[in-house]
């Protein structure tokens, strides 16, 4: 069983062009979670995702953020016209239900760098 | 509003000691924790997962206890190695609320 998969690991945009983030969650995990780690902070949540729907997206910035998880396909969050703010390491976990009894699997990061 | 607070922020201990990293909460309504190390560059790697109905778990040379009433969580690593240098990372609730971590740096 493949762990959560992320691509790319690493993602280099100019300011103003679009990122798209992929993770691919474990096999049989229904729920997706998009965490951000800003140079020298912590990690912090960002949405929460069931198939084809957005549960909590409490900790995503109000513009040019969005998140989805179609229900084919890997979960995308995309970030429009990217400024030298968003250049972070951006992790995703899957779990398979949305239980505190179970545990988040992460994956390895997308290292997003905004030059 | 759950906040994490990790101390020590940076540790730096020589091969073979036990040591204790210690992680404090504000609200005891947790439901799980998650001990997690990050390897620099890397992603995440989780450690131990402590349901809000127990106290500890143990992996190997790793224990974390939880005590909801003092709003602690300790993770406990005997006999460290080189191996072991890491940042050391606390995660409660469901969508995870995380510590800023504690560097951990073993001299062989």
């Amino acid at each position: 069983n493949a762990g959560v998969m992320q691509n790319p690991r690493h993602l280099v945009r100019r300011r103003g062009q679009e990122a798209r983030l992929r993770c691919s969650p474990m096999k049989g995990h229904s729920h997706v979670y998009w965490y951000r780690q800003l140079p020298e902070e912590g990690l912090k949540f960002m949405v929460y995702l069931q198939k084809e729907n957005i549960i909590d997206e409490s900790g995503m910035p109000k513009e040019r953020f969005s998140a989805e998880f179609p229900k084919e396909g890997p979960s995308i969050l995309r970030i429009q016209q990217v400024v030298r703010g968003d250049s972070a390491a951006y992790f995703c976990a899957s779990s398979p239900k949305a239980d505190h009894t179970y545990e988040q699997y992460f994956g390895p990061g997308t290292r997003l760098t905004v030059t | 509003k759950q906040e994490v607070t990790q101390i020590p922020a940076a540790l730096s201990v020589p091969e073979g000691e036990n040591l204790v990293l210690n992680c404090s909460f504000t609200d005891s309504a947790i439901y799980n924790l998650q001990w997690f190390r990050q390897d620099p560059g890397k992603g995440l790697t989780s450690l131990l997962l402590i349901q809000s109905s127990q106290r500890e778990q143990t992996s190997g040379r790793l224990n974390a206890s939880l005590d909801k009433s003092s709003g602690r969580s300790t993770l406990y690593i005997a006999a460290s190695q080189p191996g072991d240098s890491a940042t050391y990372l606390c995660a409660f609730l469901l969508e995870l609320i995380f510590g800023q971590g504690t560097e951990l740096s073993v001299k062989p």
